[in-house]
């Protein structure tokens, strides 16, 4: 079946410092990608997504490009902020009348001032 | 813009009593999900909806939880009756026609003692 994996946490950086969360799928055809955003007691929300294959994703300084040949879809900011402080999740769906969402296992990020 | 209403937001009950949790999705969404989140497996799906039409429940635990929707801006997750183990954060998330994105609420709390 479809599955997604994650990098384990936690991460904890200094502000400013450069992050990279990994993240590759297992899939059967093309899906499209996803990164959500957990804050502290909040709900999942979406950070940027990729629909096909070379796509770049970006939203608030992050970026994510799907990379069809490494099976990939690595979070990436260049200079990170306490308020980027959360759980971020990797996930992929495939179109079509379900648009099931698979989730990663979330990695918890902590970015000290 | 409102988005996805969950009630209650926390709910603490006694083994053995029933839980039912409400969520309101964002109107004009046609697909609703229901998730469960702990720190020991993660996000799991539980059940998602198209059209008020359950697609899949294969993802709910036992035959104490169900769930429902009786018209397009109204579902609920019961459990009858709960157990400590049922402990957890469960999210209502919907998503609009066609679409990949879902919208999350912000969640119930629960905890059953």
């Amino acid at each position: 079946g479809d599955s997604v994996t994650q990098m384990e946490g936690p991460v904890t950086l200094s502000e400013e410092a450069f992050l990279t969360i990994n993240c590759t799928y297992t899939a059967t055809g093309y899906p499209s990608l996803f990164w959500y955003v957990q804050y502290p007691g909040e709900g999942l929300q979406l950070l940027l997504k990729a629909t096909k294959a070379d796509d770049k994703g970006s939203n608030k300084g992050f970026e994510a490009t799907y990379r069809k040949e490494t099976t990939s879809f690595h979070l990436e900011k260049g200079s990170v902020q306490v308020s980027d402080s959360a759980v971020y999740f990797c996930a992929l769906s495939f179109s079509g009348s379900a648009r099931q969402l698979t989730f990663g296992s979330g990695t918890q990020l902590t970015v000290l001032p | 813009d409102a988005g996805v209403i969950q009630s209650p937001r926390h709910e603490v009950t006694e083994m053995g009593q029933e839980v039912t949790l409400r969520c309101k999705p964002i109107s004009g969404h046609n697909s609703l999900f229901w998730y469960r989140q702990t720190m020991m497996r993660g996000l799991e799906l539980l059940i998602y909806f198209n059209n008020n039409v359950p697609i899949d429940d294969s993802g709910m635990p036992e035959d104490r939880f169900s769930a429902k929707m009786p018209n397009a801006s109204f579902s609920t997750l019961k459990i009858q009756p709960s157990e400590p183990r049922d402990s957890a954060v469960y999210f209502c998330a919907s998503s609009f026609p066609g679409e990949n994105e879902q919208f999350f609420g912000p969640g119930t709390r629960l905890t059953v003692l």
